[in-house]
């Protein structure tokens, strides 16, 4: 089974809007991270917005904010006011609490249109 | 250093020639995480290290696949024989445990690993 679903391969949105790209996971533990990156076109790995299993405020960073709802296993990144240079991949990414390393989606290319 | 530097940035292989990527993780932190990205996309774990051992290994095609991260020396991922399916970017990650529980991993600019 998928540990990280990312059901949107593509997402066009006008400049300034804002844009919510999805994510859900699957996990058994109770405690576990979640994370946000994105690929520009260059190929660097930017690290956006994390959320721990145990926080109850969503994480925000900026014009990121992450909607964490745990009943649902959901983690979806909110962007608003789109910027052109948000045009990328993002990845979303979840760390278990038996392993460092990181599991991630398949990814949601964003587009955002002038 | 501040940043995960990876060389080199380039590497262009025949298939079944031996390929070498170094990593030089961001200075004190202790864990380092290779991943292999193929076709933009699909993120695959392969080895992390805590320090210079080995922390997990469960992504790693062994018959091909070794890395070392030994003291004082950059971590190192070789493939031998490559394949034509090795050709991905190959990202090394570096961290550091952070307050919650954080393990925010920053990435080298990766090295893309073309087999011919």
């Amino acid at each position: 089974a998928q540990k990280i679903t990312q059901t949107q391969p593509g997402m066009f949105v006008q400049e300034k809007e804002a844009v919510t790209l999805d994510c859900t996971y699957d996990t058994s533990d109770q405690s576990y991270g979640l994370f946000w990156y994105k690929q520009p076109s260059s190929g660097e790995m930017i690290f956006l917005i994390y959320q721990g299993s145990y926080d109850e405020q969503n994480a925000t960073e900026g014009r990121y904010s992450l909607n964490f709802q745990k009943a649902r296993k959901s983690a979806n990144l909110v962007i608003s006011a789109s910027q052109l240079g948000d045009s990328a991949m993002y990845f979303c990414a979840m760390r278990e609490p038996s392993a460092r390393q990181l599991t991630f989606g398949s990814g949601t290319q964003l587009t955002v249109l002038p | 250093g501040e940043e995960v530097a990876q060389t080199p940035k380039h590497l262009v292989r025949g298939e079944g020639q031996k390929a070498k990527l170094y990593c030089a993780p961001i200075k004190g932190h202790s864990y380092v995480f290779w991943y292999q990205q193929v076709l933009k996309n699909e993120f695959k774990f392969l080895i992390s290290f805590q320090n210079e051992n080995v922390f997990d290994e469960t992504g790693m095609p062994k018959e091909r696949f070794s890395a070392k991260c030994l003291p004082n020396s950059p971590c190192s991922l070789e493939i031998q024989a490559t394949k034509l399916e090795d050709s991905a970017v190959y990202f090394c990650a570096s961290s550091q445990p952070g307050a919650g529980g954080l393990y925010e991993q920053y990435f080298g600019p990766g090295t893309r690993l073309t087999v011919t």
